[in-house]
């Protein structure tokens, strides 16, 4: 099956600097790149969509310039928080879907992002 | 507005059968997924149905009716490890998917 893989699984950072978490599509080309946040005891909820080559569509409330998303090849799409701050501590996970098929989303591992 | 209802907690013993009903309004259907999520991981695929019927897919069913916006996710012969949460999740007319809150299936001895 489709495999997506992100790095790093967890990272700690100090308030105020920035983090970049890395999805990659591992063996297929993801055409589209899902970033999605998930608070404890929550459902997921999307950030941003983004297809590659072009500028990511942002959901309702999600600023834009402090996730920073760049989809720059079919198989990585990169997420940066731009100046962390404790409430932006949360489980990150991206999500890949290829052109065809059923449009089944294939989710990372996640990230655990935990800002001091 | 879209909305996905899912109970919010459900128990079952292991052994059993339990069965998770999921309704929905979304504007377009372009298919229903469920996943699984265990704690502190990444939510994994189950089923995807987009004509009504029932699929089974070895312990696990989905089962779909359109006309009626509802569906449910069967598991049979519950086992401790299907302790995790599950997703439904509905594909809209613009191949978005709108997520259920998720239901938590607690599985006791």
């Amino acid at each position: 099956g489709a495999v997506v893989s992100q790095h790093p699984s967890w990272v700690i950072c100090k308030s105020g600097t920035s983090v970049k978490i890395e999805c990659r599509s591992l063996d297929f080309q993801a055409t589209t790149m899902f970033w999605y946040r998930q608070f404890p005891k929550q459902s997921l909820m999307l950030m941003a969509t983004s297809n590659e080559g072009s500028k990511a569509t942002y959901e309702q409330g999600v600023e834009k310039d402090k996730f920073l998303i760049n989809h720059a090849s079919l198989t990585l799409s990169t997420l940066t928080v731009t100046s962390a701050h404790p409430e932006d501590s949360s489980f990150y996970i991206c999500s890949a879907r290829t052109s065809g098929g059923v449009y089944e989303q294939f989710f990372g591992p996640g990230t655990r992002l935990t800002v001091l | 507005g879209q909305n996905i209802d899912q109970p919010t907690e459900m128990t079952a013993t292991e052994g059993a059968i339990v069965q998770i009903n999921c309704t929905y309004q979304t504007s377009g259907f372009n298919g229903l997924f469920w996943y699984q999520q265990h704690a502190g991981e990444a939510p994994t695929f189950l089923s995807y149905n987009v004509l009504d019927g029932l699929e089974e897919k070895g312990r696990f069913s989905s089962f779909l009716s359109r006309s009626k916006g509802y569906s449910y996710l069967l598991l049979k012969e519950l086992q401790m490890k299907d302790s995790a949460s599950y997703l439904c999740a509905v594909m809209d007319s613009n191949y978005q998917l709108i997520w259920g809150a998720g239901t938590k299936l607690i599985i006791k001895p």
